[in-house]
Order: C-alpha cells, then structure tokens, then sequence
C-alpha cells in the first residue's frame, strides 16, 4: 500500500539555522517524489520534485531534497532559512511524472524565530 | 505566475444552499483535474478526478451526489456541494495536470457553512 509518513508534526527554528523536513515513503512502484508548501489558507506550491537522474534535486527557493532509495527517504533541506519560510510543508508520492493522485503526508508544520 | 485559478476563495452561506466552486487552468490544457478536501491541521483528501468530457471518478467514501464535479473544457471544472451542511465546512482544493507534468494547484475555497 501507497504511503507517506512525515515523523515530525511541527519544527520551530531560528532564522539563518539550518532545515531538514523529513519523509519518508510505502510505493510499490517507481516512485515519483514531490514537496510542496503551504501557507495559511493558499493552496499548493510545488518546491521541488524527483523522478529520475540525480538524486539530489534542487528546487525553489533554496530547497533542496535527496532521494535515497536503500532508506525510502526523500527529506528536504535548506541551509539557511528565512521567517517567509514559515508555513506548512507536504510531502507527496505518485505514480507517474504527471498524472494519477498524489498521496501526501500529513503535513510538517514550519515556525521560524525571529 | 498562477496557473491554475480557483474561485471563490472564500464562501460563507446558510445551511441548504449550494456552493459552486470552479477550478480554471490558465494557461494550459488541463486534461486531468483533482479536487481535494482539506481539514484543519490535516493533509489533503482526494475526493475526485476529473477528466474532461467523461464522468468524474469518486474516491470511496466521496458522495457522488453531495459533490456534483463538472468537466465541460479541458481548462474548467466545477465542484458543486449540494445543499450543504455545517459538516460540509471545509478547505477545499483544486489541481490541475498536463501530461508528465506535475500538479498545479490552486489557491483553495474556504468553505463555511452556518
């Protein structure tokens, strides 16, 4: 069966520290990767994605994400985040590069310290 | 810019009405569109997806006559919740596909229900 965990509910950070959201996957298949963020009553913004190729994909506004099949991981970073990353982080798994539903994690919600 | 439009994004109206909220790609044809439900704190919740000129496949558990889903072009959908119900308060949410593309969503429809 398809699923998504992302461990930690919320993280609160300092401004200028590092980031690491964590997730991780159940996919039968080849697995499709996605990050997206959310900010307060505004839909979804694709970050970055993986589907094949490197595994360490770059995105916008910083992000970045490795995919590693051994563990079934694709945890995002940022080296150094800003209060305007605050907001609610999912991480979601597909079928194919462009279609079919995703299944999305419950959601990693971002405080950032002044 | 946004590529999918959503509107409303906000709806507030009376027990037994019915809300219609529509989903536009902007610029591109969107051969496949989902809708999502949202509840507070939570991850989005497939509800339905939506092909142009064909019949709207339901998630199970999705009453196919409480959530009328209209596909006329390959750049609109409309999500219709018949006489709505304060349980039916909700943030809904709109995405749209072109093929090997990721989803793009949109902004969402806060729905609330006195």
């Amino acid at each position: 069966a398809q699923s998504v965990t992302q461990p930690d509910i919320h993280i609160t950070v300092s401004e200028g520290a590092s980031l690491e959201l964590r997730c991780n996957y159940s996919y039968g298949a080849t697995p499709y990767l996605f990050w997206y963020v959310q900010s307060p009553g505004q839909g979804l913004q694709l970050l970055l994605k993986y589907f094949s190729g490197d595994t360490l994909v770059q995105g916008i506004k910083g992000f970045e994400a490795e995919f590693k099949r051994s563990q079934s991981s694709f945890n995002l970073r940022k080296p150094s985040v800003h209060w305007s990353d605050a907001a609610e982080y999912f991480c979601a798994v597909g079928a194919r590069a462009g279609a079919n539903n995703l299944f999305f994690g419950t959601g990693t919600r971002l405080t950032v310290i002044p | 810019g946004a590529v999918v439009s959503q509107h409303p994004s906000r709806v507030i109206c009376k027990s037994g009405t019915s809300v219609k909220i529509e989903c536009r790609s902007l610029d591109f044809q969107a051969t496949t569109m989902f809708w999502y439900r949202q509840f507070p704190k939570q991850s989005l919740m497939l509800m339905a997806t939506s092909n142009e000129g064909s019949k709207a496949t339901y998630e199970q558990g999705v009453e196919k006559d409480k959530f009328l889903i209209n596909h006329a072009s390959l750049t609109l959908s409309t999500l219709t919740v018949t006489s709505a119900h304060p349980e039916d308060s909700s943030f809904y949410i709109c995405s749209a596909i072109y093929p090997n593309q990721p989803q793009h969503f949109g902004d969402g429809t806060r729905l609330s229900i006195l």
